[in-house]
């Protein structure tokens, strides 16, 4: 079955990079697109950014240049590095296939930003 | 970027009640609406497409509607299982834009 579980550091510095990975089962990612999806405690969601079947990424202009989105198609999965880091980047990060009428989503990843 | 206001910020309803969520949007967005539901500690859930489709498994006292601007989900009957927080998504724009979000809550 369909399936995406993001990893990564639970704890980065400011300043510093964030880089998670996403790796799906289940699907090609040759066939299907890979969003990335924020969400800051108790608040709303994010769209960050996507991964295309093609290869091809389309970024949300909020995160200006400090956004990358790149692949490994060999291994199913998808990676987002985000550097510069601040606090306000704390939150939890989904990667999510968002199909109709069947929309699939990782458990999320818990990131907290503090020295 | 697209502006979507979502009202209320929260509610409270009973159970068996109709409940009614609302998203309006900065821009037109067609049919380029989705609503998702989230419980704590999980990952949201689409529940509409395409501003009136049910996504897959979702019940059907579960609905969508635009008029103009405005998109709408309807609960025909609320459920002890609905209480969640409701996000609106619009995808007709990059970058993709969600809604504040709704809480609904059982009175």
């Amino acid at each position: 079955q369909v399936q995406l579980k993001e990893s990564g550091p639970g704890l980065v510095q400011p300043s510093q990079t964030l880089s998670l990975t996403c790796t799906v089962s289940g699907f090609s990612l040759t066939s299907y697109s890979v969003h990335w999806v924020r969400q800051h405690s108790g608040k709303s969601l994010e769209w960050m950014g996507r991964m295309w079947s093609d290869g091809d990424t389309s970024y949300n202009s909020a995160f200006t240049s400090r956004l990358s989105i790149s692949r490994d198609t060999s291994k199913s999965q998808v990676f987002l590095k985000m550097n510069s880091l601040q606090t306000e980047d704390t939150g939890t990060y989904y990667c999510a296939r968002l199909t109709t009428p069947f929309d699939y989503w990782g458990q999320g990843v818990m990131v907290t930003v503090s020295s | 970027d697209i502006q979507m206001t979502q009202s209320p910020s929260s509610m409270s309803a009973s159970l068996g009640d109709r409940v009614t969520i609302t998203c309006r949007a900065s821009q037109d967005i067609g049919n380029y609406l989705s609503w998702f539901q989230q419980k704590p500690g999980k990952s949201p859930r689409r529940m509409i497409y395409g501003a009136t489709n049910l996504a897959a498994g979702v019940p059907s006292r579960f609905s969508g509607s635009r008029s103009g601007s405005d998109y709408s989900l309807t609960i025909s009957s609320l459920e002890s299982e609905d209480m969640a927080i409701y996000y609106c998504l619009q995808s007709i724009q990059y970058p993709y834009t969600f809604g504040a979000g709704t809480k609904l809550e059982l009175k």
